[in-house]
């Protein structure tokens, strides 16, 4: 198994500019999430994802869509993108029975963000 | 809103001396889970704990949930050069999967 990866692995853009970083994991988990890391600092929570079809907001949604058509795929889209949106973003992927019982999260090796 | 505090921010410590680091919440957690984070890696899962006052033993490391379930330690004893990165807690209150990671414990070991 490849677990979660992600492209592209950096990335520069200009201001304005938009561009939709790729996550895919081949577990079946059914539970997806991106987070954002700025240099030094924790990780936050920008969308989570709990099946095909069904996305939620986390802790910094604005300046991001996402989407999740498929169990296997959960793209992270930016839309006019700005300086405070460098970061390095990690997707992440984990499984939840019905029963909701929580399980580990598997992290992708990263996206790394620079906005100029 | 939830906030995770995680104390302290650094910490260098000598070859073989012990190491802990805190993770706090205001409010009372479903579960903690523990991350390593290496320079330029990605955070890799190291245990999860769900139990009111919970311990649990890996190797070297010792993880604790206190009784409230407002706080975890994670203690490292006779630090070794393999144990320098990011450690973080995360965690989520009940009936959520909106995970809160805690600010992180950098940990530098010198041989």
């Amino acid at each position: 198994n490849a677990g979660v990866t992600q492209t592209p692995k950096f990335r520069i853009l200009k201001i304005g500019q938009s561009m939709t970083l790729q996550c895919t994991q081949d577990m079946n988990h059914n539970y997806m999430y991106w987070y954002r890391q700025d240099p030094g600092m924790g990780l936050k929570l920008i969308y989570y994802s709990v099946g095909a079809g069904i996305t939620d907001k986390g802790e910094v949604p604005n300046g991001y869509n996402v989407s999740r058509s498929t169990t296997e795929d959960f793209p992270l889209r930016l839309e006019l993108a700005a300086p405070s949106q460098t970061s390095v973003y990690f997707c992440a992927s984990s499984y939840s029975p019905p029963s909701g019982v929580y399980y580990e999260q598997y992290f992708g090796p990263g996206t790394r963000l620079t906005v100029t | 809103g939830q906030q995770v505090m995680q104390i302290p921010q650094y910490q260098h410590v000598q070859e073989g001396e012990d190491f802990t680091t805190y993770c706090n919440s205001s409010t009372t957690l479903s579960n903690i889970q523990w991350y390593k984070q290496r320079p330029g890696g990605h955070p890799v899962f190291l245990i999860q704990l769900v139990k009111s006052g919970e311990v649990k033993k890996q190797k070297r490391l010792t993880f604790q949930f206190g009784e409230a379930k407002k706080n975890s330690s994670l203690h490292i004893t006779a630090t070794q050069t393999t144990d320098v990165g990011t450690y973080f807690c995360a965690s989520t209150t009940s009936g959520t999967y909106k995970y809160i990671f805690g600010t992180g414990t950098r940990l530098k070991v010198l041989a």
